[in-house]
This record gives C-alpha cells, sequence and structure tokens, in this order.
C-alpha cells in the first residue's frame, strides 16, 4: 500500500516568504508526525496530531510556525517569514492509533526546504 | 540530556556481519530499545525494538545486555543497501515522541 506522502520534495524560497510544506499521512491512520532534521544531525520533534487536533506542538521553534490538520488526514505544516536558519529537511510520520504503546512511526521522504 | 551514546560512523564489509553498539546507561525499567535507519534522502525507517529480551527479525537482531545499560543491533549479512545512518532510541511505552540522536553512521564496502 501507499506509505507516507510528502509534497514538495524540495522547495527553494526568499527570506521572508511563506512556504506550505504538505503530508499526506497512510490510510486510516489517525496519528501524524512533524520533525525536523538540520544538515548532519537527527530529526527533532516538532509537533504531534491526534485525530484534527494537535495533541502536542511543544517542539515548534516559535510561532512563525503553525500546522494544520482539519479532516484528520492530510496535514499542512506552514512557515511565515521564513529565515535562513529554517532552511533543513522538514519530515513527516503517521502511525495507525494514538502513537502510544509501542507503534511504529512510518516516515515519508521529507521536504527539503532552503531558504535563500 | 542524551539518552543514548553511539559512535559517530563504523565502516563493515559486504557479507560479514555489522554489529552496531549503543550505551544507555540512564535506561528505566520501562523503557524500550528502539533502532531506526536512516537511508541517504530518505525518512527513518523502524528496524526492531526491545525491552529486555533478544529480539530478531527479518532485518536484523538486538541483543541487550542484562543490566540493559548497553545493547548491539546486528545486521547479519550487510548489503549495500544497508549503507545507512542507524539511530539507537529509548522510548517509554506512552511515549510518542522519538528523540533522534546523531546515530552512527555505517557505510558497507565491497
Amino acid at each position: 500500500g501507499a506509505g507516507v506522502s510528502q509534497t514538495p520534495s524540495n522547495k527553494v524560497t526568499e527570506k521572508g516568504k511563506y512556504v506550505e510544506l504538505r503530508c499526506d499521512p497512510i490510510s486510516g491512520h489517525t496519528a501524524l508526525y512533524w520533525y525536523r532534521q538540520s544538515l548532519g544531525q537527527g530529526p527533532e520533534f516538532l509537533i504531534y496530531f491526534q485525530g484534527t487536533g494537535a495533541a502536542d506542538d511543544s517542539g515548534l521553534p516559535n510561532d512563525r510556525f503553525f500546522a494544520v490538520r482539519p479532516e484528520g488526514s492530510v496535514s499542512t505544516l506552514k512557515i511565515q517569514r521564513t529565515e535562513r536558519g529554517d532552511s533543513a529537511v522538514y519530515l513527516c510520520a503517521s502511525s495507525p492509533s494514538t502513537g502510544r504503546g509501542l507503534e511504529t512511526q512510518y516516515f515519508g521522504p521529507g521536504t527539503r526546504l532552503l531558504v535563500l | 540530556d542524551a539518552k543514548t551514546t553511539q559512535p559517530t560512523s563504523m565502516d563493515c564489509a559486504e557479507g560479514r556481519a555489522a554489529n552496531l553498539p549503543c550505551n544507555h546507561s540512564t535506561i528505566s525499567g520501562n523503557e524500550y530499545v528502539y533502532w531506526y535507519r536512516q537511508i541517504h534522502s530518505q525518512g527513518p525507517q523502524y528496524i526492531i525494538h526491545g525491552l529486555k529480551n533478544n529480539e530478531t527479525n527479518e532485518m536484523a537482531s538486538l541483543i541487550i545486555t542484562e543490566d540493559r545499560k548497553s545493547s548491539t543491533l546486528i545486521l547479519p549479512h550487510a548489503t549495500l543497501r544497508d549503507t545507512a545512518v542507524y539511530y539507537c532510541i529509548v522510548r517509554a511505552p506512552n511515549d510518542y515522541k522519538l528523540s533522534f540522536g546523531a546515530g552512527t553512521t555505517v557505510t558497507v564496502r565491497a
């Protein structure tokens, strides 16, 4: 079956612009996560959705970052007034239910964001 | 606070077993050891997890020491496609976040 998909695969933007990154989770998965990976480092947690609601957004670095999941499936990560330091790979993952109870998270290929 | 310590990099020969160490000396009694790997330009991929017993699946084996302070991931017959960054992660049953460190960059050489 289809895995987690993310679009675009690459995004180049200019400092100060607004960007949206999309994640399509595995069908039926209710838990969805966003992570950010800087060059040479492991992924860092940003936000976790359980259904339509953000259950934990403690990893979002500041209020320029926002994510939605209005119908409990597709999610969009939105970054306002982008800065060069936002350049990274943004990874999305999904899992069948709550994410707890040792559920496996399935990752997409990521969106590579470059802010010039 | 890093919960795990892994070597930065290691090489192994194609067709041989690759043994990847991980130290997790502060692991709590209910925390599991998870391994993920990330092939270049892909998202992380789950490999295996365990609590205290050794575990084996189609991808790898996980050996956890009796005191649970360290573990070893074993790739029994490494192939060039196993070249990746391997992450050892300690995870409590109610954790939904995965806390990745820097991992071990494994290069399998022909």
